[in-house]
């Protein structure tokens, strides 16, 4: 069973730091993972998906790194700004045969970006 | 670019009544999902559709029920509402074509008094 890990838990940083994020999951064999926010209350907005044929992406002031064999992914943001603050999950997707396109999601990351 | 919707925003009901939690998108996606939110708690799973006619059960369970007529549409129903069933309720959506990017409601937040 995927298991799917976050760290730290909470995060708090003044304005204009570089952070990353770290994701951790326990099976390698994974179809892509994908990088959301969350707003509290609201849903979900997604920010990054990488296949599992790929090492990086970016948007913007974000990058998201993979590293399968070591099932491992990183979420790097550049210059943070007060309007970052939320919570950031990753999730994974198993390379699924069959029934159950399933999502794993990690326990997220609460980030604060402090004036 | 997304576009799914979920109403009603918010709803506050009376134990014992029916519900249902409406969600729908314009993608064309053939995956739908629904997830359920505790306030600071991981998603868990309790229901998605590969397509029209297809359903099934998540990975928590759960008293609602689902069904899928039209592509675009994937209506969750409480028969009977408890306050255990108080939680936010998210729809999501996917297609192959898109690489299986998952894309979400913006919820429905439900307190059954």
């Amino acid at each position: 069973k995927q298991e799917v890990t976050q760290i730290p838990a909470a995060l708090s940083v003044p304005e204009g730091e570089n952070l990353v994020l770290n994701c951790s999951f326990t099976d390698s064999a994974i179809y892509n993972l994908q990088w959301f926010r969350q707003d509290p209350g609201k849903g979900l907005t997604s920010l990054l998906l990488i296949q599992s044929s790929q090492r990086e992406q970016t948007s913007g002031r974000l990058n998201a790194s993979l590293d399968k064999s070591s099932g491992r992914s990183t979420l790097y943001i550049a210059a943070s700004q007060p309007g970052d603050s939320a919570t950031y999950l990753c999730a994974v997707k198993g390379e699924v045969t069959g029934g159950g396109n399933k999502l794993t999601f990690g326990t997220g990351t609460q980030l604060k970006v402090e004036l | 670019e997304a576009d799914i919707y979920q109403t009603p925003r918010y709803l506050v009901i009376g134990t014992g009544k029916k519900i249902t939690l409406e969600c729908s998108q314009t993608m064309g996606h053939d995956k739908m999902y629904w997830y359920q939110q505790d306030p600071g708690m991981e998603l868990h799973l309790i229901h998605y559709s590969y397509g029209v006619n297809s359903t099934e059960k998540g990975d928590l369970s759960s008293e609602s029920t689902v069904s899928r007529i039209r592509t675009e549409h994937f209506p969750l129903t409480l028969e009977s509402a408890r306050p255990s069933h108080t939680s936010q309720y998210l729809c999501a959506s996917s297609s192959i074509i898109g690489g299986e990017k998952l894309f979400f409601g913006s919820g429905t937040q439900l307190s059954v008094l």
